[in-house]
């Protein structure tokens, strides 16, 4: 199994809605990332996770909340958002020798209303 | 801190025609990798290039890396209309870690 999945595809929510994006992969990877990425932009990148603990937090705001409760799964937990957070959100894994290699999702598409 | 461009940023081509895409990446960097999207899509992984002088083809599109002149190029050879999309190369932060910085990607479009 070569696939990252994500779900949901789609996302509408309001400002003061609480949902949460979700990310599997199956590779073994011990890598996983969420990346948000506006339109016309290469990605941004918002965490990482290793070995299922958070390694990096690119000052991203606390309503974005990031949880990996195994190897394989990895959550965004989204509260009072902001129209501006609207964007595909992408999740990659990758292995953590030699290549780093990152496989991405399909990502969410999230409007915030 | 890592910056990485690419030129062209905007590419109309004939089919049939050659071209190649260039990105530079600013500070010693070990890895550099390429990256498909198409429009509403995710990103597709191309090529990984791990070391100085590393050559990678797969169809059409051939990648190379030059780690003295920090510098990549991904090259088109006998554009298809199918290769139409935005590609982006990514380099990572520093020799350790996972952490890429991406340049601004290029939008190919191939013209009949």
């Amino acid at each position: 199994d070569t696939e990252v999945t994500q779900t949901p595809k789609h996302l509408v929510m309001g400002m003061t809605n609480k949902k949460s994006l979700k990310c599997e992969q199956h590779m073994g990877h011990r890598a996983m990332y969420w990346y948000k990425q506006k339109a016309k932009k290469p990605p941004e990148l918002m965490f990482v996770y290793s070995y299922e603990k958070l390694s990096i937090n690119e000052s991203v705001p606390s309503r974005f909340s990031p949880e990996c409760p195994n190897s394989s799964l990895l959550n965004l937990h989204l509260h009072a958002l902001q129209p501006e957070d609207s964007a595909l959100y992408l999740c990659a894994s990758s292995p953590l020798i030699p290549t780093y290699e990152q496989y991405f999702g399909p990502g969410t598409r999230l409007t915030v209303t | 801190e890592l910056k990485v461009e690419q030129n062209p940023l905007f590419l109309s081509m004939q089919e049939g025609k050659n071209y190649t895409i260039y990105c530079n990446y600013s500070t010693t960097s070990d890895r550099l990798y390429w990256y498909r999207q198409d429009p509403g899509k995710s990103l597709e992984s191309l090529f990984v290039l791990l070391s100085n002088g590393a050559v990678k083809q797969e169809g059409r599109l051939m990648a190379s890396l030059d780690t003295k002149a920090r510098l990549s190029t991904l090259h088109i050879t006998a554009a298809v209309h199918d290769l139409s999309a935005t590609y982006f190369c990514a380099a990572r932060r520093g020799t350790s870690g996972s952490r890429l910085t991406f340049g601004e990607g290029t939008q190919l479009t191939v013209n009949p």
